[in-house]
């Protein structure tokens, strides 16, 4: 069975700060897809970053970075220059190679102090 | 802007009535998946289309139906609604082609069950 698991329901950041959400997994598989999706009150679900577990090299976009760890089966999302509009629900998912379905933590609502 | 749209945005039913939500893919995708997120939770998959056939399904009870349409636009049926079945209800096309692990979702159906 997957599993994903977020231990923070709520965090907060002043602006222009730097956060750290967590999320661990639990899979016996070894080839698969990381992500971060947020999901601001419109409820559209974004995609933030994006890892494929074949490659150390941990993924980037722009302030966003996360620290991968395969054998901790860790995946955390740092969030660098906190702006207002991160404001939103951060979820954590995961996704088998050779899978079709997505696996969802129960998320982390994360808001930015002006 | 993801492309997908999804309709109606909120919808009131009772308990025992009949559903459908719809879906309308992002252009050039052939899959789509749905996905159900109660209150405070991550989505849950339901199942997924691939060129109009049912390529999985989540654990949901088979009450829960779902067409794709040859222009890949898609339809979820819920029949014999339960108040459980409240929920926010997630379109999410992708592109087989390319590992269809980016998921592009849609803003969501909000049901309620009375």
């Amino acid at each position: 069975a997957q599993t994903v698991t977020q231990s923070q329901p709520e965090m907060s950041v002043q602006e222009a700060e730097t956060v750290t959400l967590s999320c661990t997994y639990d899979t016996s598989e070894n080839n698969y897809y990381l992500f971060w999706y947020k999901q601001p009150p419109s409820r559209q679900m974004i995609l933030v970053i994006r890892q494929e577990a074949y490659k150390q090299q941990n993924a980037t976009e722009n302030r966003f970075s996360v620290n991968f760890q395969k054998a901790a089966k860790s995946f955390s999302l740092k969030i660098s220059d906190s702006q207002l509009g991160d404001t939103a629900m951060y979820f954590c998912a995961f996704m088998i190679s050779t899978g079709n379905q997505f696996y969802f933590g129960t998320g982390t609502s994360l808001t930015v102090i002006p | 802007e993801t492309g997908v749209t999804q309709s109606p945005t909120h919808l009131i039913k009772t308990r025992g009535q009949q559903v459908t939500l719809r879906c309308s893919s992002q252009s050039g995708h052939n899959t789509v998946s749905w996905y159900q997120q109660a209150l405070g939770q991550g989505p849950q998959f339901i199942f997924q289309y691939y060129r109009e056939e049912e390529n999985g399904r989540g654990n949901f009870p088979p009450r829960f139906s779902g067409l794709q349409f040859p222009n890949y636009s898609s339809e979820l049926n819920v029949n014999a609604l339960e108040l459980d079945d409240s929920a926010l209800y997630l379109c999410a096309s992708s592109l087989k082609a390319d590992g269809g692990e980016k998921l592009f979702f849609g803003s969501g159906t909000q049901l309620s069950v009375l």
